[in-house]
């Protein structure tokens, strides 16, 4: 089955203890991102990655970081979360960069930093 | 810049009720595509179609139905007897080759009463 899989699915976290959120697709998609969604701003991009070794900032990239080592993965690391991190993030995958493809969601993270 | 707006943030209706959500777009790009997603209270974000700048053919899926018209820039999204199940957030977006990151509206809550 077609799936993007992110864990973990809900997490507590204390300000400044950092944090991995995996992601990780099994559909062989050459783009990979990662939103945040915030009541009343919709999703928003934190960043993207075209594929193997080739990431770039969103709008939002202040504050994490990722990783793309295999074509699989996509890792979002929080080094020092704070408050303002608290959100719903979702991975999403595509085929490629062609904006028309369709882009397939995790099942969303919820994290809360106190 | 690409902008999606979705100017409803909340509709109530009651079990049975047509319901219409609309999505206004702008972009520079003369191809691009609109998309509509679905999150129900569970917080996962379903696909629900996929629409290019060159195909203005109105489509229906059994109760969902879509109006896309180029001319007011307009994607619209109408339910009809609408049922407690479509109770959601929904949420259109824009992917153009001008731009590296899709862009989504803000959402518009669906709340259906019994």
């Amino acid at each position: 089955e077609a799936q993007v899989t992110q864990n973990p699915r809900y997490l507590i976290t204390v300000t400044g203890k950092k944090l991995t959120v995996t992601c990780s697709q099994n559909m062989n998609h050459e783009y990979m991102s990662w939103y945040r969604q915030d009541p009343g701003l919709g999703l928003r991009q934190i960043y993207y990655s075209m594929n193997v070794e080739v990431t770039d900032k969103g709008d939002v990239p202040e504050g994490y970081k990722v990783s793309r080592k295999e074509k699989r993965n996509f890792p979002l690391i929080l080094e020092s979360p704070s408050p303002n991190q608290t959100s719903l993030y979702f991975c999403a995958s595509s085929i490629n960069r062609d904006s028309g493809n369709t882009i397939y969601f995790g099942e969303g993270s919820w994290l809360t930093v106190v | 810049a690409q902008k999606v707006t979705q100017a409803q943030t909340e509709i109530s209706v009651v079990e049975k009720e047509d319901v219409t959500l609309d999505c206004v777009y702008e972009t520079r790009d003369t191809t691009y595509y609109l998309f509509w997603y679905k999150q129900p209270p569970s917080g996962e974000l379903v696909f629900l179609i996929r629409r290019n700048s060159f195909d203005e053919q109105n489509e229906i899926s059994g109760r969902y139905s879509w109006n896309f018209q180029k001319s007011t820039s307009s994607f619209n999204f109408t339910i009809t007897a609408s049922q407690v199940v479509d109770s959601a957030v929904y949420f259109c977006a824009l992917s153009a080759p001008g731009s590296y990151i899709p862009t989504f509206g803000r959402g518009t809550s669906l709340i259906v009463h019994p």
